[in-house]
């Protein structure tokens, strides 16, 4: 049973550049949460999408956005990077329905921004 | 705002030395408190869910259990392989589901 993957695992842009991070949810998910971790934070909430429609989005500005695919994979999209955008950005998946409050979570893309 | 405080910053263990991790929270209407482990460089591996307080969970030298202002992840006789980040967070469930994390605690278990 595949876990969450993401795509790339590192990543090197300078500001004002553009990135997109890829995220597959684990085998049954419906539900992806994408988080930004700090180095010595713990994740913070960026967004989370459910049935390809953005339901609840954390504190970042509107440089972040995000899709959903009919395959319940998604996307992460930056744009006009800043160097305080350089991050580990993290995916996790839920199921739904029974266990749904639990997130699983992916391995991460490094991104850093020179 | 939901808030979650985890304490110590960082532990220092000697291998077999057992000891507790703390995870205080103030959340509206708590849904789940979740632990994690985190080696670096790599994403959060699950640990437990604890829905309601009294509960406890157990692992391996794992056991995490639950009031209604904290929890706590109990560890014993740690290995060496044991190292790494805990991280507690909570959520409220429903279509606010979002995780809250604290900024966890770095635990090292000396051999």
């Amino acid at each position: 049973d595949a876990g969450v993957t993401q795509s790339p695992t590192h990543l090197i842009k300078t500001r004002g550049q553009q990135v997109t991070l890829r995220c597959s949810p684990k085998s049954g998910h419906d539900t992806v949460s994408w988080y930004q971790q700090a180095l010595g934070q713990g994740p913070q909430f960026i967004f989370q999408y459910y049935e390809e429609e953005e339901r609840q989005r954390g504190n970042f500005p509107d440089r972040f956005s995000g899709h959903q695919f009919p395959n319940y994979s998604s996307e992460l999209n930056v744009n006009a990077l800043l160097l305080g955008d350089s991050a580990l950005y993290l995916c996790a998946s839920s199921p739904r329905g029974r266990g749904a409050e639990t997130q699983y979570f992916g391995p991460g893309t490094r991104l850093l921004v020179l | 705002e939901d808030q979650v405080t985890q304490s110590p910053e960082a532990l220092r263990l000697q291998e077999g030395e057992s000891s507790s991790l703390n995870c205080s929270y103030t959340v509206s209407g708590l849904r789940g408190l979740f632990w994690y482990r985190q080696d670096p460089g790599k994403g959060p591996e699950f640990l437990f869910t604890l829905y309601s307080a009294g509960e406890e969970k157990e692992k391996e030298r794992l056991k995490a259990t639950l009031t209604k202002k904290e929890s706590f992840l109990h560890i014993t006789a740690p290995k060496p392989e044991d190292s790494a980040t805990y991280l507690c967070a909570v959520s409220r469930g429903g279509a606010n589901s979002k995780l809250t994390f604290g900024k966890g605690i770095t635990l090292s278990v000396r051999p």
